[in-house]
Parts: C-alpha cells; sequence; structure tokens
C-alpha cells in the first residue's frame, strides 16, 4: 500500500524554538507538498517541489522553509516557532497529472 | 488565477436520502479535477480524477460528474459512515504539479 508518512502525530513546541517536519514518500513522486489547515480557512499551499533540491513558494511562505535532499524526503522547517503556526500540517505527493497522497498530518501546537 | 468554489458549505441528510455537492471552477486549461474525502483529523483521502467535460466516475455509493464549468458528486442512499468533508480541487495545464483546493462540503448523516 503506497503511503505519505509524516513523522510526528502530535508536537508541542514552545516560541522560538526551531521546528522540523518531516515526510517521506514511497511512491518515487517526483512533485511533494506542505499545506497547512485551519478551521475556516482550507487548505493553503506553504511550499512545494518538482524536484529534488528545487522548492517553490505557495501561497503563504513567510516564516517557512524547506529542504528537499532526497527524492522521498521533503522537509518544513519553521525558522522560529510562533504561536499563529499552531495548525494541522498536511504532506502530500502526487504524479504528474495525478491526484494527491497525503500523509495523516502533524498538529502542531506552539505554547 | 485557478478558482474552487463549493457548495453548500455544509450538508445534513437522512440516511438514504440522496443528494449533490456542486465544485464550480474556472481554470486556464484543465489538467484535471480531482475529489478527495476527508475525516476529521486525519489527511484527505483521493476518491476519483475527472479529466474532460462528460466524463464521470463511481465509487460505492458515489458518483462524480464534470462539465466544463462544474463538478458534482452525487451520493445515493449514503450511510452514516459517508459523513465527512469532500473536497475538490483543480489543476491546470499550466501548474502541471499544484492543485487549487476548495473549501470543502461537510456532510453529515444522520440514522
Amino acid at each position: 500500500d503506497v503511503k505519505v508518512t509524516q513523522s510526528s502525530r502530535y508536537l508541542v513546541k514552545r516560541t522560538g524554538e526551531k521546528v522540523f517536519l518531516e515526510c517521506v514518500q514511497d511512491m518515487d513522486h517526483e512533485n511533494m507538498f506542505w499545506y497547512r489547515q485551519d478551521p475556516g480557512l482550507g487548505l493553503r499551499l506553504i511550499y512545494f517541489s518538482y524536484d529534488v533540491k528545487m522548492k517553490e513558494k505557495g501561497d503563504i511562505p513567510e516564516g517557512y522553509s524547506v529542504s528537499r535532499e532526497k527524492k522521498e524526503r521533503f522537509s518544513l522547517i519553521l525558522e522560529s516557532a510562533s504561536t499563529n503556526q499552531t495548525s494541522m500540517y498536511l504532506c502530500a505527493s502526487s504524479g504528474t497529472g495525478d491526484g494527491y497522497t497525503f500523509g495523516s498530518g502533524t498538529r502542531l501546537t506552539v505554547v | 488565477e485557478d478558482q474552487v468554489t463549493q457548495s453548500p458549505e455544509a450538508l445534513r441528510l437522512q440516511e438514504g436520502e440522496s443528494s449533490s455537492l456542486n465544485c464550480s471552477y474556472t481554470v486556464s486549461g484543465l489538467r484535471g479535477l480531482f475529489w478527495y474525502r476527508q475525516d476529521p483529523g486525519k489527511g484527505p483521502e483521493f476518491l476519483f480524477t475527472l479529466y474532460s467535460a462528460g466524463e464521470e466516475k463511481e465509487k460505492e455509493r458515489l458518483k462524480a460528474t464534470l462539465t466544463k464549468k462544474e463538478s458534482f458528486l452525487h451520493i445515493t442512499a449514503p450511510k452514516p459512515e459517508d459523513s465527512a468533508t469532500y473536497l475538490c480541487a483543480v489543476r491546470s495545464n499550466t501548474n502541471a504539479g499544484k492543485s487549487t483546493f476548495g473549501d470543502g462540503t461537510t456532510l453529515t448523516v444522520k440514522p
């Protein structure tokens, strides 16, 4: 069964901490994405990547960075966590023209 | 800019009461339209891809249809386990990998 695996289901971090969210896919997909989902705001794209070492900003990149050193792994980094980054974070991957396969999500709370 | 509008925002049905969810879209050259199901606290699960007007896809009690301006997700004789948020997304020919999502319709089916 093909999968997108996010490293943590729940995470609590302190304001100002550097936070790493990891995502791994086993489908050899070129495309990988990071979204955040908040009540009433829907899915908002943070960053995406079409290939290894390649990244593009989505709609809300401020306060975030990403890394894709290997095809199967796409990491989201919160440089200095703030309370307004408390959210559900979803990683997804896809081949060209395909629907997305999403991970189970990481619910991050910043205190 | 690609846009997706879903209606209604919320839908409450009795078990067995068939209905439809709407997804209206504008896109510069449709590469694909996608439907997803999302259960609370989980990542969206891919349901269907539709590529061209007139196309239909079915899965159990769900049937998705596509015109040049909108897609419908028809739910026939729904059961309580069909309760979820249903998301629609489009991908254009100019954004081969990135999808634009609607805000979803939250379906509740009462026994």
